[in-house]
């Protein structure tokens, strides 16, 4: 299919320990979103990439958290030295046309991260 | 601090019958809202949304309302089937925010 994909679905890891979520967007959006939902919460916004722009990261928790994306295609979400807090549903999302929330956004199915 | 606020975390509704999902938010800024709904280890899907200039926005079997006043939105589904059960999402967001707020969600069991 060519919706947004994420890898992998299921991350059980030990505290303490690095890991590294994918994002494929659907191709050709600019927009790409990390949220994340932690057990009985909302989605939590926690960086958005658009195009070349800088990105907006106001919604990264703490320093352990990073994310890259190339051009308009792969991204990569880092947690550095994952506590137990960090346990959370992390979801990407892309939009077409970007620049707004206003335009639909595409989810994968998420991460399930578990640290231990 | 959550600023979309989903208060009942389930709803139970018989087949044919109208299911009625409500949202509060706090940020007056809010300007457009949506709903997503969400399966079982499948990411939240867009299903309607509407702009603070309107009161009422309808799409099929779903409407949405919105009382600006009382900071209030609902989402109705009219007639509710079995495939409608799912997770519900109530997400916000201001001119010039680059992110959704979302509520916690509202789990919906159609029964046949």
């Amino acid at each position: 299919g060519a919706g947004v994909s994420q890898s992998p679905s299921n991350k059980v890891t030990e505290k303490g320990k690095d890991v590294e979520l994918r994002c494929d967007p659907i191709s050709g959006h600019t927009a790409l979103y990390w949220y994340r939902q932690r057990l009985g919460q909302g989605l939590e916004f926690l960086i958005y990439f658009q195009g070349n722009s800088a990105p907006d990261k106001s919604g990264l928790p703490s320093d352990r958290f990073s994310a890259e994306r190339t051009g308009e295609s792969v991204s990569t979400l880092t947690i550095q030295r994952t506590q137990q807090e960090d346990s959370a549903v992390y979801l990407c999302a892309s939009s077409p046309l970007g620049g707004s929330p206003y335009n639909e956004q595409f989810f994968g199915p998420g991460t399930r991260l578990t640290v231990l | 601090d959550q600023q979309v606020k989903q208060n009942s975390p389930s709803l139970s509704v018989q087949e044919g019958r109208i299911s009625i999902l409500n949202c509060d938010y706090t940020n007056s800024m809010f300007d457009y809202f949506l709903w997503y709904k969400k399966y079982p280890a499948e990411g939240p899907t867009f299903l309607i949304s509407i702009s603070s200039i309107k009161d009422k926005n309808e799409d099929g079997r779903f409407t949405v309302f919105l009382n600006k006043s009382a900071k209030h939105l609902s989402l109705h589904i009219v007639p509710s089937q079995p495939g409608d059960s799912a997770v519900y999402f109530c997400a916000a967001t201001e001119t010039g925010a680059n992110n959704l707020f979302f509520g916690t969600g509202t789990r919906l069991t159609v029964i046949p």
